[in-house]
């Protein structure tokens, strides 16, 4: 089965409370791709880090940290310090190298930033 | 055109009649996808054009389901006898050699109510 699944529906947190979003994938494919996008209020996804399997470097991108690990099959993103801004449905997406051209979405996790 | 643009942004139809979704890709965006998002759920993948190569249509929920792309050009998704369950938001990406781990840009959807 080629699956992906964002456990937490949603999140809230305080303002500068570091928060991580989970996201665990199931897949026969040994070479696929994974990705995080944004979706804020507006509506429109934003992306935000691709990953091949065969790297399983971890990824800091400012407040933005990614955590992959393949023993576990999961893909974990953190924000540092989060703001207001950060607010917006997350979700976690596999292009399988088997799998045609689709990829698999997560359900999407819901962040609530308050201040 | 900076990103890829969809039209109409909103679309309110009766149950039966038949509508039709636009979607311009980013210029020089080889590839384009379609995905349905259903309130509150993730991306569904529907259909992926690549260039002249035969679309893989494996994602098409129904034969009222069809779309159609001219070259590297505009697509439209064309949703005939439509059914309250077709009500959702219509989101198109496109990236710029349809490879598998390419990452996708997407347009801001157009939603679909059908009374």
């Amino acid at each position: 089965a080629q699956k992906v699944t964002q456990a937490q529906t949603e999140i809230s947190v305080v303002e500068k409370e570091d928060v991580t979003l989970d996201c665990v994938y199931e897949t026969r494919d040994t070479t696929y791709y994974l990705f995080w996008y944004k979706q804020p209020p507006s509506g429109e996804l934003v992306f935000l880090i691709r990953r091949n399997s065969f790297d399983e470097q971890n990824e800091i991108s400012g407040r933005y940290s990614w955590n992959f690990q393949k023993s576990t099959s999961s893909f974990n993103f953190t924000i540092t310090a989060s703001q207001v801004v950060d607010s917006a449905v997350y979700f976690c997406a596999l292009t399988p190298l088997g799998g045609g051209f689709k990829t698999i979405f997560g359900a999407g996790t819901r962040l609530f930033v308050k201040a | 055109g900076a990103g890829v643009s969809q039209s109409p942004s909103n679309k309110v139809t009766e149950k039966g009649k038949d509508v039709e979704l636009r979607c311009d890709p980013i210029s020089g965006h080889t590839a384009l996808y379609w995905y349905r998002q259903r309130l509150g759920q993730g991306l569904e993948f529907l259909i992926y054009f690549q260039g002249n190569s035969a679309p893989d249509k494996s994602g098409l929920p129904s034969d009222r389901f069809s779309a159609e792309r001219t070259g590297e050009s505009v697509s439209t998704l064309t949703i005939q006898r439509t059914q309250q369950e077709d009500s959702a938001v219509y989101l198109c990406a496109s990236s710029i050699h349809g490879e598998r781990g390419d990452t996708q840009y997407f347009g801001p959807g157009t939603r679909l109510t059908v009374l």
